[in-house]
């Protein structure tokens, strides 16, 4: 089955540390891969996706298809960078739907 | 411009009942889909339609049907209410139903 994995629930950092939302899938073929996020009393909203290869808030993810993972990356951690991050994957052979990842509450402490 | 809307925002009905959320997509957008966000079961999908027809649909009970209209307006339908279904109830419009996806604020519903 398709399937994303976020295997931390939460992670908390220091204001200034760096930080890796961890994302995996299992798809044998080309995937799409988005992060979401949803800041406290937002909607979700799309942070970034692996085709655009955008660096957004500071934020980069690099998808490794041999690892099948698509981690978000940041080198310095902000506060207001605290929310909720799902990871969420497009199959190309059944498109129009996205499989999410069950979340992590990033918490950035200062 | 305006976002995705959806209505109502807060709904709380009794098992057996039925229930009818709306969302109304950003202009220009044509597909429409619907996810039902819970604490055990995350973000799930549930079905997505494009120009008035359904093209997807997830691993929901029939008792979960969705409608869209020609102003790509959507509904969705809940009937026989169970606790179980208790949940956010989002809605996210995109242009063609690939890429990015703008969602909702989400309809709470909660079944006593």
């Amino acid at each position: 089955a398709q399937r994303v994995t976020q295997p931390e629930k939460l992670l908390s950092v220091f204001k200034g540390a760096p930080v890796e939302l961890k994302c995996n899938y299992s798809y044998s073929g080309s995937p799409e891969l988005f992060w979401y996020v949803q800041y406290s009393r937002q909607r979700l909203q799309l942070l970034l996706r692996h085709i655009s290869r955008e660096s957004i808030k500071g934020f980069t993810a690099d998808l490794n298809k041999g690892e099948t993972s698509f981690h978000l990356k940041k080198p310095f951690a902000q506060e207001e960078d605290s929310a909720m991050y799902y990871c969420a994957h497009a199959p190309l052979d059944s498109s129009y739907k996205l499989i999410f990842g069950s979340g992590t509450r990033l918490l950035v402490r200062p | 411009k305006a976002g995705v809307t959806q209505t109502p925002r807060y709904l709380i009905k009794t098992r057996g009942q039925q229930v009818t959320l709306s969302c109304s997509p950003i202009s220009g957008h044509r597909s429409v889909s619907w996810y039902q966000q819970t604490p055990g079961q995350g973000l799930q999908f549930l079905f997505e339609y494009f120009s008035e027809t359904q093209r997807n649909k997830g691993n929901f009970p029939g008792r979960f049907s969705g409608r869209q209209f020609s102003n790509s307006r959507s509904e969705m339908n809940v009937s026989t209410l169970e606790l179980g279904d208790s949940a956010l109830y989002l809605c996210a419009s995109s242009l063609d139903g690939m890429g990015e996806q703008y969602f909702g604020p989400g309809t709470r519903l909660t079944v006593t």
